[in-house]
């Protein structure tokens, strides 16, 4: 199994641009999650979402869409990208919340906003 | 506010001594508190899940305590070594089903 794929895993935006960093996962799990890391700092949680259709904003949403039209897949939208931006985004997803089941992550995207 | 803490500094320990890394929380009563492993350049990678009532979880060489009064869990990684060199991260599910990271820890083993 591949897991949880992100690509692309570097990309450099100027402010203004737009793009979209793809997740997609192959376990077949309702739960995706987009997170963002800065340096020295926790993960925080951007948008997630429960299964196909529907999806929620997490602790920091500003700047960032989601969609999720099928279970294997969950972009992160990048509207008028700001320097603020520059970060390392993850995906993750997991079968059901709590119980036995930890997250799956992805390698992440570094992103640069110059 | 709720706040999960834990010690930025990096913890240096010999190789074969037992590390212990200390996740603090603060206005959460979480349900499960899960902790993860992170290499640099990597994404997080989960090791072990403890709930509310239980008091110890044991995985090889990992043991995870969660004490709910004082509001805090320990990790250790017995017999530790070098290739346990990472940034270990603890993280609460909350009330809402979400997971919410700590700072993470940086853990080096010297040969």
């Amino acid at each position: 199994n591949a897991g949880v794929t992100q690509t692309p895993k570097f990309r450099i935006l100027k402010i203004g641009q737009s793009m979209t960093l793809q997740c997609a996962q192959d376990m077949n799990h309702n739960y995706m999650y987009w997170y963002r890391q800065d340096p020295g700092m926790g993960l925080k949680l951007i948008y997630y979402s429960v299964g196909a259709g529907i999806t929620d904003k997490g602790e920091v949403p500003n700047g960032y869409n989601v969609s999720r039209s099928t279970t294997e897949d969950f972009p992160l939208r990048l509207e008028l990208a700001a320097p603020s931006q520059t970060s390392v985004y993850f995906c993750a997803s997991t079968l059901m919340t709590g119980y036995n089941y930890g997250y799956t992550f992805g390698s992440g995207t570094r992103l640069t906003v110059v | 506010s709720q706040k999960i803490e834990q010690n930025s500094e990096a913890l240096n320990i010999q190789e074969g001594k037992t590390a212990t890394l200390t996740c603090n929380y603060t206005n959460y009563s979480p349900a499960y508190l899960q902790w993860y492993r992170q290499d640099p350049g990597r994404g997080p990678v989960f090791l072990l899940l403890i709930r509310e009532n239980e008091k110890e979880k044991r995985k090889e060489r990992l043991k995870v305590t969660f004490d709910t009064t004082l509001k805090q869990s320990l990790f250790h990684i017995t017999a530790s070594q070098p290739a346990d060199s990472a940034t270990y991260l603890c993280a609460l599910l909350n009330a809402g089903n979400m997971l919410t990271f700590g700072g993470g820890t940086r853990l080096m083993v010297k040969p």
